[in-house]
């Protein structure tokens, strides 16, 4: 049974360029969430996607956004990136009756320069 | 306020000892709370969930919460160096849709 799956694992971009990270839920998870983790602090979470929909954002603007697919993957989309959009990004799947048992993926480790 | 603090550390226990890790949060309304743990270099993994005021045990970890304080704890039972790592402290908030994460413990277990 696959766990959580991210691509890609490491990202280096350019101030200003687009970026698209992906997510595959641990077989069974219907619920994905989206944190960014700097160095040395917690999870700051994102936004979460079930059913397709948005279901709660966090304190990101609008430069952050999502999309969630039939199968419950799952994308994140950063626009116009800035440095301190440098950072891990991790991707979380859980079941819809159990929406705080998290499992994460390994995370994509972005690098704007 | 932050919604959800954890002493950052270092703890340092030595093995075979009882490590305690603390947490406290903000939003009386929160119903559901996490123990996550991180190597360094790697992802969380969920370690121990709680929902009830009390304790609750899985192997060497205790969980602890007690809601009129706002506060839950981890206790980690005959500590192994293998157990080194951050432990992050999640509180669901809106029902479960939205987690935060506090900003994690340090603990180092001495051989």
């Amino acid at each position: 049974d696959a766990g959580v799956t991210q691509s890609p694992t490491h990202l280096i971009k350019t101030r200003g360029q687009q970026v698209t990270l992906r997510c595959s839920p641990k077989s069974g998870h219907d619920t994905v969430s989206w944190y960014q983790q700097a160095l040395g602090q917690g999870p700051q979470f994102i936004f979460q996607y079930y059913e397709e929909e948005e279901r709660q954002r966090g304190n990101f603007p609008d430069r952050f956004s999502g999309h969630q697919f039939p199968n419950y993957s799952s994308e994140l989309n950063v626009n116009a990136l800035l440095l301190g959009d440098s950072a891990l990004y991790l991707c979380a799947s859980s079941p819809w009756d159990r929406e705080g048992e998290q499992y994460f993926g390994p995370g994509t480790r972005l690098t704007v320069t | 306020q932050k919604e959800v603090e954890q002493n950052s550390g270092p703890l340092s226990v030595p093995e075979g000892a009882i490590a305690s890790l603390n947490c406290t949060y903000s939003d009386r309304v929160s119903q559901s709370f996490f123990w996550y743990r991180q190597y360094s270099g790697k992802s969380p993994e969920l370690i121990m969930s709680i929902y009830s005021n009390g304790d609750k045990e899985d192997g060497r970890f205790t969980a602890q919460l007690n809601k009129a304080s706002q506060y839950v704890s981890l206790l980690i039972r005959d500590s192994q160096p293998s157990d080194s790592a951050t432990y992050l402290c999640a509180v669901d908030y809106t029902g479960g849709f939205k987690t935060i994460f506090g900003a994690g413990t340090r603990l180092f277990v001495k051989a």
